[in-house]
């Protein structure tokens, strides 16, 4: 079974330019989450979907960053401008999302992004 | 507010001997908590979990306790090699926010040969 696909690996841009990130979920997943990982830290959750549907996108910087997942599958991130604060891995996981909430994760390589 | 706490940033250990990862958690409605181990340059990949009801839970050579009086979980790994070494985090989550997870920072494991 193919895991979590995201690209691009890598990706240097200069501060107050536009990056996009490109997930593919496992077949099948009906949920799709992102995270940002800085550095020294854990991952914290941008936004969460069920299907197309947004379930929370709480902390996500809503004036900068944005979100989709046409079709309910693929999904991309996009960052606009970007802020030196923004270096981080930006992680897509996905699950199947059946009752109950506590279905397993699987995350995918990440896309390490510096903000020079 | 950094509601899942791991307070050390790494661990070194003996192989053969046990690895004891610890995380404390601040938010009382979470019911059910995991770990996560991830090697540099990949995503984390799910390692063991439990539920609030539980106390602890066993899946090979790792163990998971959790004090809920004490808001405090724990992994054992018995006994460690030097292919665990990795970057561990605990997570949270809480019936109400659906698969949403809260991560602690992480802790460094390196087991030497």
């Amino acid at each position: 079974e193919a895991g979590v696909a995201q690209s691009p690996r890598y990706k240097i841009i200069e501060k107050r330019q536009s990056v996009a990130f490109w997930c593919n979920p496992i077949s099948g997943h009906a949920t799709l989450y992102w995270y940002q990982q800085i550095l020294g830290q854990g991952p914290k959750l941008l936004i969460q979907f069920q299907n197309n549907g947004v379930v929370d996108d709480s902390q996500l910087p809503k004036d900068r960053f944005s979100a989709e997942r046409l079709k309910g599958v693929d999904s991309t991130l996009k960052i606009q401008p970007a802020k030196l604060e923004d270096s981080a891995v930006y992680l897509c996981a996905s699950s199947i999302q059946t009752s109950g909430g506590r279905d397993t994760q699987y995350f995918g390589p990440g896309t390490r992004l510096t903000v020079l | 507010d950094q509601q899942v706490k791991q307070n050390s940033p790494s661990l070194s250990v003996q192989e053969g001997r046990i690895s004891i990862l610890n995380c404390d958690y601040t938010n009382s409605m979470f019911d059910y908590f995991l770990w996560y181990k991830k090697y540099p340059a990949e995503g984390p990949t799910f390692l063991i979990s439990i539920s609030s009801i539980k106390d602890k839970n066993e899946d090979g050579r790792f163990t998971v306790f959790l004090n809920k009086s004490a808001k405090h979980l724990s992994l054992h790994i018995v006994p460690s090699q030097p292919g665990d070494s990795a970057v561990y985090f605990c997570a949270a989550s809480k019936g109400t926010s659906y698969g949403k997870l809260t991560f602690g920072q992480g802790t460094i494991l390196t087991v030497h040969p």
